[in-house]
Parts: structure tokens; sequence; C-alpha cells
């Protein structure tokens, strides 16, 4: 079935560090691809989305770059802030189905000034 | 966009007692669906529920356990029944408006 593998956190940086979390999958066919955040007390915000190979998700300075050769799915920002601190879980919606979403663990990302 | 509440926030419980999760949603919507996040664990797919028909269990979860109602296009619980320790977890409710999901901000369940 499908999976989603997520870089184990936590992961502590110093404000203006570039973040990667790293995410792969493993899925039959096309699926779409989700970062989603989850700010401390709130649910899960969708971040950013990819929906079919070499598409790139941005927002809030956030990218992801959806790699079919690699079957992965990074989360990249050049410059992180305190406010991003939050978890992060890296998904997929197969490409056939209702709308079933795949999650990742998450990974903790704690931005320190 | 939508809008999900979902209630109660937080609870802590006595094993062997039953929980009802609400979820009220600003939009009408044809699917709504449950996730389970175990502690340290990703999120899980309890159920799909759809409204006027029964709802659509994963592997590993039963209605016995977690009777879901579905009474209109904007409402839903989620029931954890005979609670154990190992129900403690944080229950999330989810919709999909086009091709975006939206979930509410969880429940954070504590069994004792």
């Amino acid at each position: 079935g499908d999976s989603v593998t997520q870089m184990e956190g936590p992961v502590t940086l110093s404000e203006e560090a570039f973040l990667t979390i790293n995410c792969t999958y493993t899925a039959t066919g096309y699926p779409s691809l989700f970062w989603y955040v989850q700010y401390p007390g709130e649910g899960l915000q969708l971040l950013l989305k990819a929906t079919k190979a070499d598409d790139k998700g941005s927002n809030k300075g956030f990218e992801a770059t959806y790699r079919k050769e690699t079957t992965s799915f990074h989360l990249e920002k050049g410059s992180v802030q305190v406010s991003d601190s939050a978890v992060y879980f890296c998904a997929l919606k197969s490409s056939a189905g209702s709308y079933q979403l795949t999650f990742g663990k998450g990974t903790k990302l704690s931005v320190i000034p | 966009s939508a809008v999900i509440s979902q209630k109660p926030s937080r609870d802590i419980c006595q094993r062997g007692t039953s929980l009802t999760i609400q979820c009220q949603v600003d939009s009408q919507v044809t699917m709504m669906f449950w996730y389970r996040q175990q502690p340290g664990q990703s999120l899980t797919l309890i159920a799909t529920a759809n409204q006027g028909s029964e709802a659509t269990y994963e592997s590993g979860f039963v209605i016995d356990k977690f009777p879901i109602s579905r009474p209109n296009l904007t409402f839903s619980t989620l029931t954890v029944s005979n609670m154990s320790p190992e129900d403690s977890s944080i229950y999330l409710c989810s919709v999909v408006l086009g091709t975006e999901a939206f979930f509410g901000q969880g429940t954070r369940l504590t069994v004792v």
C-alpha cells in the first residue's frame, strides 16, 4: 500500500538558517503530494502541494518539488523564522479512489532566536 | 475554505467509559473523515463518513469501537467506546472542499 517516510525529528535551527525536511513516498500510479503544518494548539493546515511530476509547490517561503525519479518531495526554506516553529507532515493522495491522505509521522521544527 | 469546529479540544477519561467528539463544518460537504494521531505516530484514517449512509471503516477499526454519526452535511460525531489507555491519542476530523483537505484542531484524549 501507499506509504510516506519522513525525516525524524525534532529539528532545532537558529533563526535565518536553511531548512530541509526530507520526505519520500511509495505509491502506485501518480499520487498528489502535500505538506501540512500544525502550529501549537491548532489543526493541520495545507502548506503547499504538487499534483504531477516536476511540479514545484511554494507558499510562505517554503518550497517542495515533486521528484518522481527519486519518489521524493523534500520541504525547503531558505531562511526560517521563529514563527515557523511547528510540526510538518508530508502526505500523499493516491491517484485513484476517494480523497484519503496517507501521512508521514511528522517532523517537529523548533526555531530559536 | 472551510472552518471546522471540533469539541472537546481535550479530555481526560476513565477507562471503560466512552467519549463523543463533535465536528461542525461551516460548509455543506459530502465526505467527512476521522483520523487518529497516536503519540509519535502519523495520522491514521479511522473511517469515512458520508451523509445518509453507513461510515466506511479502515482496516483495524470497527463500528462497535468507533461508532460514527453523520446526521447532515455539516456535522458528524465520533465516539470512542469502552476506552483503554491505548486509545490515548489526538482525534481529528477532516473535510474536503474541491481538491483541498481541511482539518479541525483535534481532540487530545487521555485515558487513565
